[in-house]
């Protein structure tokens, strides 16, 4: 069964704090992708990698760094967290293109910045 | 650049009853796939199907079948005999196959409601 695993289910931290939100998978996938999700807004992508130690960034990546140092986990950064950032954010991981599998996805961090 | 857009907020439909949810989309990309995901109140993901663009038929799974018109740009779900089960967001998505790398993107949704 695979499996994507999110470090938290809700996480609450203050303004200015250093955030870490780590996802592994088990499924040996190339591509890796973070989203936040917020009503209205669907699911934007902030940060995708398609392999160990490359990036890209997606469409809202101001605020946010990722790491990825192994396959399996690829780790979002909130350098000084704010309230705008205030969200559910969304990991997940799928095979490169062209091979028409889906994503899959943990299930979410709802992270509150007080 | 990609872009998925859903204009429907929110939708209604009767048990039994077939509803259609739209999805457009923009891509410069020759070839990508389009994907539906529901998400129920839990906040899980969950799969629905699947169209490639170069796919000679329509995907269909189960009650789930995907319209897809290519010239329009459009790949709008459609669920056949609703049930109170199917209430949930729905959510478009599209990969570029080629070319353009694995920029997985998604629109707002649409909130479907399953009434008695």
């Amino acid at each position: 069964d695979v499996k994507v695993t999110q470090s938290s289910r809700y996480l609450v931290k203050r303004t200015g704090e250093k955030v870490f939100l780590e996802c592994v998978q088990d499924m040996d996938h190339e591509n890796m992708f973070w989203y936040r999700q917020d009503p209205g807004l669907g699911l934007r992508l902030i940060y995708f990698s398609y392999d160990v130690k490359m990036k890209e960034k997606g469409d809202i990546p101001e605020g946010y760094s990722v790491s990825r140092e192994k396959k399996e986990r690829f780790s979002l950064i909130l350098e000084s967290a704010s309230t705008n950032q205030t969200s559910m954010y969304l990991c997940a991981t799928r095979p490169p293109a062209p091979r028409n599998t889906e994503a899959f996805f943990g299930q979410g961090t709802r992270l509150t910045v007080v | 650049a990609q872009k998925i857009t859903q204009t429907q907020p929110g939708m209604f439909v009767q048990e039994k009853e077939a509803v259609t949810l739209d999805c457009t989309y923009d891509t410069s990309d020759p070839s990508y796939g389009l994907f539906w995901y529901k998400q129920p109140s839990s906040g899980e993901m969950i799969f629905l199907i699947y169209q490639g663009s170069y796919d000679q038929q329509n995907a269909t799974e189960g009650r789930y079948s995907l319209n897809f018109q290519k010239a329009r740009k459009s790949a709008n779900l459609v669920i056949s005999a609703s049930q109170l089960g199917d209430s949930a967001m729905y959510f478009c998505a599209m990969i570029p196959i080629t070319g353009g790398g694995n920029k997985l993107t998604f629109g707002t949704g649409t909130q479907l409601k399953v009434e008695l």
